[in-house]
């Protein structure tokens, strides 16, 4: 089993470029996320979504764009990478019932450098 | 606005001394809490959630909703201990069920 699988682990992409990172799971979760890990800033919500075809955005969503046409699958794009961009990304999954109250599972994250 | 503090970006105690990281949120409603761990070169984990009411690894938090804070405390902690801990806070946010983090707290553990 699995669980939530992040693609890839590692990318230096140069400024301007774009690129898409790929999370997979097979728990047949409804809710997935994509974060943003960057030093003292803790894990930001860039987007989220709450079941196949649909997409809302987080905290932190400009830069990036996002896709769910598969339950299994959430890609998060980056059209034109800044080096604002370069940090550690993470995908979640969970299905939470009407109080929210399940356990999230994490991809091992991709580590993204924009030079 | 909901939003999850914690006020400490670094933690350091001596082994077996108690260790407690902080964690305040921001509300309006019953919101669902939990800690997670991160582990050296691991991805993040469930460490525990306030609904449980368990211990996990000698962790326990308890849920104070009239201080609104949601701690993380071990009596004795251990070397294995040390590693990043994120609060987090589950409930309805705009119309929407999310799933937030406070900025983290890496605990370090002295032998």
């Amino acid at each position: 089993n699995a669980g939530v699988t992040q693609t890839p682990k590692f990318r230096v992409l140069k400024t301007g470029q774009s690129m898409t990172l790929l999370c997979a799971q097979d728990m047949n979760h409804e809710y997935m996320y994509w974060y943003r890990q960057d030093p003292g800033m803790g894990l930001r919500l860039i987007h989220y979504s709450v079941g196949e075809g649909t997409t809302a955005k987080g905290e932190v969503p400009d830069g990036y764009n996002v896709s769910r046409l598969k339950k299994q699958n959430f890609l998060l794009g980056l059209e034109s990478a800044a080096p604002s961009q370069t940090s550690v990304y993470f995908c979640a999954s969970s299905y939470p019932d009407r109080r929210g109250n399940t356990e999230a599972f994490f991809g091992q994250g991709t580590r993204l450098t924009v030079v | 606005a909901q939003r999850v503090t914690q006020p400490e970006k670094l933690l350091s105690v001596f082994k077996g001394a108690p260790v407690e990281l902080k964690c305040n949120y921001s509300y309006s409603g019953s919101p669902e809490l939990f800690w997670y761990v991160q582990y050296s070169r691991q991805r993040l984990q469930l460490l525990l959630r306030h609904i449980s009411r368990e211990s996990i690894k000698g962790f326990t938090a308890d849920l104070n909703k009239g201080e609104t804070s949601f701690h993380l405390k071990k009596p004795f902690a251990q070397e294995e201990d040390s590693a990043m801990y994120y609060c987090a806070l589950s409930g309805i946010i705009q119309g929407a069920q999310k799933l937030v983090f406070g900025q983290g707290t890496r605990l370090t553990i002295n032998p």
